[in-house]
């Protein structure tokens, strides 16, 4: 079965500051899929990014961007510059078609200015 | 496109009485699933649905709970008899079937007193 583990709890970063979110997954498909989903207070949830497991090449996306490590089955995302708008629950999921996405518990990122 | 929707957004209901959470799927997308995000248990799969047969239901945590859906633009998942443990964030999404990512609803937060 695939899990999902995300590690941190919690974690908060200064404003215009760099942090880092940690993810691990266990798998034993090699055609599948991740996503940083983010989950602000209104609770919808937004994807932030994803990355094709058979790119090497590691996704980015404006301030985020990921650290794809295949071999040791690690997706850790990077905000870079962070914003009081980044504050929210980020998920960390794994998809490999056509079963459900698999979340993990999450990581609730605080901002501070 | 207007998204996937979710009807009702809130429900407040009391120990013992049914409750039915609607949605509606972006238009052309052929799978469909509903979680549930509790503070305890993160994001849970309850039921997911390909062109409109349930496929896995494994998640669906009591026979109290159920699912339909009777055609490709609409499912419902009910609840009879509610209990204060079944108080969660309930999510509809879906996706075409060979696609990788899925598009979330705003959720039903639901509250049995």
């Amino acid at each position: 079965a695939q899990t999902v583990t995300q590690s941190q709890p919690e974690m908060s970063v200064q404003e215009a500051e760099t942090v880092t979110l940690s993810c691990t997954y266990d798998t034993s498909e090699s055609d599948y899929y991740l996503f940083w989903y983010k989950q602000p207070p209104s609770r919808q949830m937004i994807l932030v990014i994803r990355q094709e497991a058979y790119k090497q090449q590691n996704a980015t996306e404006n301030r985020f961007s990921v650290n794809f490590q295949k071999a040791a089955k690690s997706f850790s995302l990077k905000i870079s510059d962070s914003q009081l708008g980044d504050a929210a629950m980020y998920f960390c999921a794994y998809r490999s078609a056509p079963r459900p996405t698999r979340f993990g518990a999450g990581t609730r990122l605080t901002v501070k200015p | 496109d207007a998204g996937v929707i979710q009807s009702p957004r809130h429900e407040v209901t009391e120990m013992g009485q049914e409750v039915t959470l609607r949605c509606k799927p972006i238009s052309g997308h052929n799978s469909l699933f509903w979680y549930r995000q509790t503070m305890m248990r993160g994001l849970e799969l309850l039921i997911y649905f390909n062109n409109n047969v349930p496929i896995d239901d494994s998640g669906m945590p009591e026979d109290r709970f159920s699912a339909k859906m009777p055609n490709a633009s609409f499912s419902t998942l009910k609840i009879q008899p509610s209990e204060p443990r079944d108080s969660a964030v309930y999510f509809c999404a879906s996706t075409f079937r060979g696609a990788y990512e899925q598009y979330f609803g705003p959720g039903t937060r639901l509250t049995v007193t």
